[in-house]
């Protein structure tokens, strides 16, 4: 079965540091993985995702994530974070050996950038 | 392009009422998909459509639920009678054809059953 881990409830980094938002996959064949925005009151906005190709994917808002097969891993990643980033991130996995459409959501990291 | 269109943004009724939610998917998209999001279980599909036609509706809690999608453009998630363990965000989301292609979500209707 497919899951999603994100094993922080929340990311704390100040404005200008690197900030990292962990996340791990399990399927049975192979993933494409995805990232998600939230913000107060608003849907899910898609940040990125992997589907082949090149280890690293860049995305919006200078965002960036890096698939790693071995580790099973998709961490989202930002050079210098804005205190506009605080919000809601979701990681999310579909197995590609799967015909199903379904996306599956990890927990939500809520990352907090302090000024 | 507007996006995933819902309606309401905003729902309030009491124990027992019908409610019924609605969708307007991004123009040209063939898949829809509504999802709940709660505090104690996340991002949870209910439901997803294909061309029109459900394909997966094992996210539907019971059957107090129900969707419906008559056209490429419209698609109803109907609860009836309503339970305050019903009170969630509800997003309606839609995408292209593809097993990589992204899905678009909507702003979510915010429902509580009193």
């Amino acid at each position: 079965a497919q899951s999603v881990a994100q094993p922080e409830d929340q990311v704390n980094v100040a404005e200008g540091n690197p900030l990292t938002v962990k996340c791990t996959y399990s399927v049975s064949g192979n993933p494409y993985l995805f990232w998600y925005v939230q913000y107060p009151n608003r849907g899910l906005q898609f940040l990125l995702k992997y589907i082949t190709g090149d280890n690293l994917v860049k995305g919006s808002y200078g965002f960036e994530a890096e698939f790693n097969k071995s580790q099973t891993s998709f961490h989202l990643k930002k050079p210098s974070a804005l205190v506009s980033d605080s919000a809601l991130y979701f990681c999310a996995v579909r197995d590609i050996e799967g015909s199903s459409y379904k996306l599956i959501f990890g927990s939500g990291t809520r990352l907090l950038v302090r000024p | 392009d507007a996006g995933v269109i819902q309606s309401p943004r905003h729902e309030v009724t009491e124990m027992g009422q019908e409610v019924t939610l609605r969708c307007k998917p991004i123009s040209g998209h063939d898949y829809l998909f509504w999802y709940r999001q709660t505090m104690m279980r996340g991002l949870e599909l209910l439901i997803y459509f294909n061309n029109n036609v459900p394909i997966d509706d094992s996210g539907m809690p019971e059957d107090r639920f129900s969707a419906k999608m008559p056209n490429a453009s419209f698609s109803t998630l109907k609860i009836q009678p309503s339970e305050p363990r019903d009170s969630a965000v509800y997003f309606c989301a839609s995408s292209l054809r593809g097993a990589g292609e992204t899905q678009y979500f909507g702003p979510g209707t915010r429902l509580l059953v009193l």
